[in-house]
């Protein structure tokens, strides 16, 4: 069974920092692109960041260009997004999702909550 | 970067009754068009992918249609567990993965 859990969230002040992490088990995790996709308090989606298999490739949104930094695990089956110089707007659930292709997601996890607030 | 337009916003039906969702978007992105449903406290789980194949375990009663500019989302008689909300989400011209905003299924 895939199973996709992600930890790490919590609150933070504008400025800060956080790093998430996700847990991978049931799949072979060093074959498949990941994704962080978040979704802020009663809105819609948010595609966040996609990395490779290999982490050749590694794309962001506009919107966290230069402030987050995913990684990856292979050894480990785990996914990571540093997030730095936060701002009330990234508020969200973030959620870890394995990509089937082109940013589409076949699984995701449960969701960790970020709250930037002073 | 292509934007995803859905309609209704929201959709009140009754249970039995034959749900028809949109999915507009602002260029051609050929069959590259995926649905998803999300619950309330849940996260969303995949049901179409490339407009028209159901994804894993995903019930009959779901299925997908369109190409080009307008999808459709259909579940052909609604049981109780599918009122949710729905996202469309492209992969056409891929990143960003842009999502719709969302149709909300409600009870009639």
């Amino acid at each position: 069974e895939v199973q996709l859990v992600e930890s790490g969230g919590g609150l933070v002040k504008p400025g800060g920092s956080l790093r998430l992490s996700c847990a991978a088990s049931g799949f072979t995790f060093s074959s498949y692109s990941m994704n962080w996709v978040r979704q802020a308090p009663g809105k819609g989606l948010e595609w966040v960041s996609s990395i490779s298999s290999s982490s050749s490739y590694i794309y962001y949104a506009d919107s966290v260009k230069g402030r987050f930094t995913i990684s990856r695990d292979n050894a480990k089956n785990s996914l990571y997004l540093q997030m730095n110089s936060l701002r009330a707007e990234d508020t969200a659930v973030y959620y870890c999702a394995r990509e089937t292709g082109g940013g589409i997601a076949d699984y995701w996890g449960q969701g960790t909550l970020v709250t930037v607030s002073s | 970067e292509i934007v995803l337009t859905q309609s209704p916003a929201t959709l009140s039906l009754s249970p039995g009754e034959r749900a028809t969702l949109s999915c507009r978007a602002s260029q051609s992105v050929s069959s590259y068009l995926a649905w998803y449903q999300q619950k309330p406290g849940q996260a969303p789980r995949l049901l179409i992918y490339d407009a028209s194949n159901r994804a894993t375990g995903i019930p009959a009663r779901f299925s997908g249609s369109g190409s080009g500019t307008d999808f459709t989302l259909t579940i052909s008689s609604l049981e109780p567990e599918d009122f949710a909300v729905y996202y469309c989400q492209q992969r056409s011209n891929w990143p960003p993965g842009t999502f719709g905003q969302g149709t909300k299924l409600e009870i009639k």
